[in-house]
């Protein structure tokens, strides 16, 4: 156990569906960052929090948005699902958000599978 | 922009040879190398890290990495694989952000991910 908690396990939905991702950090950490990782993709950048403020922006689609809220958990919304929606999403949390260098700790992430 | 490069993205050995996963970053400033293992079915972990000094970095279960500045190269080893080190293998790079809005603002750039078979 990493100490990163994230919900569902899996989630099966279908096309055009909304779902809600959750996340709660490591004890201490007051980041969080959102990950997406598909086959071809890699691991993509999507979003990261940092006490409940949004710190950076990476790839991420206007169909998808996250916040964090006052205990530090984070949600990630993906909306109007796609197919190529479909993918391992993770979380990951840091004790900081600026001058971090010590690395994340992820969480075990939600696969999800849009048909 | 920057990028991290893993160039091999399946390798399959078998136990007691040697490993190397390439990694190449493109950035011209400091940074920070890190190279993580995602075992099957789970999480994430980290591997080893480098920030500074000696450029060989020593991580858990005997893997190491050597940072090499001039050719902008992360790459990770191991003498002798297991069975056990079946897995994939994420290197990362952090950064500062292309867009600032904060000062010392920096993200974390990922590479594709080697998938490593080891042959028992």
């Amino acid at each position: 156990d990493s100490g990163v908690t994230q919900t569902p396990k899996h989630l099966i939905t279908a096309t055009g569906q909304r779902v809600t991702l959750r996340c709660s950090p490591r004890s201490g950490d007051l980041s969080v960052y959102w990950y997406q990782q598909s086959l071809d993709q890699g691991l993509q950048f999507l979003i990261q929090y940092y006490n409940g403020e949004e710190r950076a922006k990476g790839n991420i689609l206007e169909r998808f948005s996250a916040q964090q809220f006052p205990d530090l958990h984070s949600e990630l919304n993906l909306s109007s699902l796609e197919l190529g929606d479909s993918a391992l999403y993770f979380c990951a949390s840091s004790v900081a958000g600026t001058g971090d260098g010590y690395g994340y700790t992820f969480g075990s992430g939600t696969r999800l599978t849009v048909v | 922009a920057q990028s991290v490069s893993q160039h091999n993205h399946h390798v399959i050995l078998s136990e007691a040879a040697s490993l190397e996963l390439g990694c190449n970053y493109s950035y011209g400033g400091t940074v920070n190398l890190f190279w993580y293992v995602q075992y099957p079915g789970q999480h994430l972990q980290l591997l080893l890290k480098y920030f500074s000094g000696d450029p060989l970095v020593k991580g858990i279960k005997g893997f190491e990495a050597e940072f090499i500045k001039s050719k902008f190269s992360f790459n990770l080893r191991k003498p002798s694989v297991q069975w056990s080190d079946t897995a994939e293998y994420f290197c990362a790079v952090r950064a500062p952000h292309n867009t600032v809005t904060t000062s010392g603002t920096y993200k974390y750039i990922f590479g594709t991910g080697t998938r490593l078979k080891v042959l028992a």
